[in-house]
């Protein structure tokens, strides 16, 4: 079964506020990562936070990561209709032989002009 | 830099017939990843090669294999394809496997 699991799965809002997104996950990681999906293209890497890192920023993101609640929230401020997009919290999972990158179901964000 | 590549872009199979998906990486990654992502599933793990020569299976390998050609390639193959297979499937590629991943573009794959 998948690692992360995103909440909500979708979200609706007004060009200028700000979107806050949800992580869980199920396992020890060593880090986690948000990755950014257009419409029919491929994942684009956003942030990653260590598991020795509560909170990180970059431009206009800001990623805080909770070990104890196995959590992780994404939120976007000042959000424009360009961050229309899916957005997916991946794990680095302990599986076979070797760390593998396991992705969440991830949040649908819509930002409308 | 192309990043990771991945042909074809767009296929057409029928049930049973066999095809392989070509991914290349030029950024000298050990870890290469095939997943596949269905509406409302996200992505999930296929195979993956954390360095030459080593393969793991993922979530969902049944159906699939794979061959690490070298450090730059990595190849998904379905032997008899079946509708079930029907998605869009994405390689990916990463310094380690807890580092930052690059994808290609995607294959969107229909099994008819």
């Amino acid at each position: 079964s998948q690692q992360g699991e995103e909440d909500p799965q979708a979200l609706s809002i007004q060009e200028g506020e700000n979107a806050t997104m949800n992580c869980s996950y199920k396992t020890s990681i060593n880090n986690l990562q948000w990755y950014r999906q257009n419409s029919g293209r491929g994942l684009v890497h956003l942030i990653l936070i260590r598991s020795n890192e509560r909170e990180k920023h970059s431009g206009r993101l800001r990623v805080t990561l909770d070990t104890s609640k196995k959590s992780s929230s994404l939120l976007i401020t000042a959000s424009r209709a360009a961050d229309t997009a899916s957005y997916f919290c991946a794990t680095d999972d302990l599986g076979g032989s070797a760390r593998q990158l396991t992705f969440g179901s991830g949040t649908q964000l819509t930002v409308l002009p | 830099n192309a990043g990771v590549t991945q042909t074809p872009k767009f296929q057409v199979l029928k049930t049973g017939q066999s095809m392989t998906l070509q991914c290349a990486q030029d950024m000298n990654h050990n870890s290469m990843y095939w997943y596949r992502q269905d509406p409302g599933m996200g992505l999930r793990l296929i195979y993956y090669s954390a360095s030459e020569g080593t393969t793991d299976k993922g979530e969902v390998p049944n159906g699939y294999n794979v061959s690490r050609l070298n450090k730059r390639e990595f190849s998904l193959r379905l032997e008899s394809a079946a509708p079930s297979q029907t998605s869009v499937y994405f390689c990916a590629s990463a310094y380690r496997g807890n580092t930052e991943a690059f994808f290609g573009q995607g294959t969107r794959l229909t099994v008819v």
